[in-house]
C-alpha cells in the first residue's frame, strides 16, 4: 500500500540554526500539505500545494519559514533561524485532488528546539 | 482557529467497552473526517461522512452527522487495546483540513 514518507523521523537543533524536512508524497497524488503539530493539540495547516503552486501559504510564518515543491512532487519544508517554540511535530499529507478528499499523512517529523 | 471540537478530552474504558466521542463545528461543511493517531505517529484516516449521510459504518466504526446541531459522533464498539489513541474530527476548509485538539482514548486491559 502506498505511503507518504518523510525525513527525518526525529531532529534536534539549536535555536537559530536552520532545519529542512522532506516530504514524498504518494504517486499521483496532486495536491499536498504542510502541518504543524503542538503537543496535546490537533493539527493545523501550514501551506497546501496544487502540484508545483502554492494555492494557500497564509499560515505559514514567512519570516523564517519557506516550503517548495519544485517538481511538483516531493517538497522541502525550511526554517531558518528556528526558534525554541518551533518545537513540534511536521506532518506531511497527500491528497488526489481537492481539499474535500481523504488525506493520507506521513509519520511526520518530530523536531526539538534546544 | 480550530473548527472542530472533540468531547470528552479523554476517555478510559475497559477492553471491549464501547467508546463514544462527540465532535462540534461551527461553520456549514460538506464532509466530516476522523482520523486516529497513535502515539507519536502520524494520523490514520477512518472514515468520511458527507453532508448529506446521516449515518456512516466502517467495521466497528459508526459514524453519525447532524448538520443542523453541527455535530458528530465516532463510535468504537467491542473495543481493543489497539484502538488506544487520539481521535481527531476534521473539516474541509479552502486551504486544508481543520482539526479540533482531539479525544485521547484509553483502553485498559
Amino acid at each position: 500500500e502506498a505511503e507518504v514518507a518523510q525525513s527525518p523521523r526525529y531532529k534536534i537543533t539549536e535555536k537559530s540554526q536552520a532545519v529542512a524536512f522532506w516530504c514524498d508524497p504518494i504517486s499521483g497524488h496532486a495536491t499536498l500539505y504542510w502541518y504543524r503539530q503542538i503537543l496535546g493539540q490537533g493539527p493545523e495547516l501550514l501551506v497546501q500545494f496544487q502540484d508545483e503552486s502554492v494555492v494557500d501559504d497564509s499560515q505559514l510564518p514567512k519570516d523564517r519559514f519557506s516550503a517548495e515543491r519544485l517538481k511538483g512532487v516531493d517538497s522541502t519544508l525550511k526554517i531558518q533561524p528556528a526558534e525554541l517554540g518551533d518545537s513540534a511535530m511536521y506532518l506531511c499529507a497527500s491528497s488526489r485532488g481537492s481539499v474535500q478528499e481523504t488525506q493520507y499523512f506521513g509519520p511526520g517529523t518530530r523536531l526539538l528546539v534546544l | 482557529s480550530q473548527q472542530g471540537e472533540e468531547d470528552p478530552q479523554a476517555l478510559s474504558i475497559q477492553e471491549g467497552e464501547n467508546a463514544t466521542m462527540n465532535c462540534s463545528y461551527k461553520t456549514s461543511i460538506n464532509n466530516l473526517q476522523w482520523y486516529r493517531q497513535n502515539s507519536g505517529r502520524g494520523l490514520v484516516h477512518l472514515i468520511l461522512i458527507r453532508s448529506n449521510e446521516r449515518e456512516k459504518h466502517s467495521g466497528r466504526l459508526r459514524v453519525t452527522l447532524d448538520t443542523s446541531k453541527k455535530s458528530s459522533s465516532l463510535l468504537i464498539t467491542a473495543s481493543r487495546a489497539a484502538d488506544t489513541a487520539s481521535y481527531f474530527c476534521a473539516t474541509p476548509r479552502a486551504d486544508g483540513l481543520t482539526f479540533g485538539k482531539g479525544t485521547h482514548l484509553i483502553i485498559q486491559p
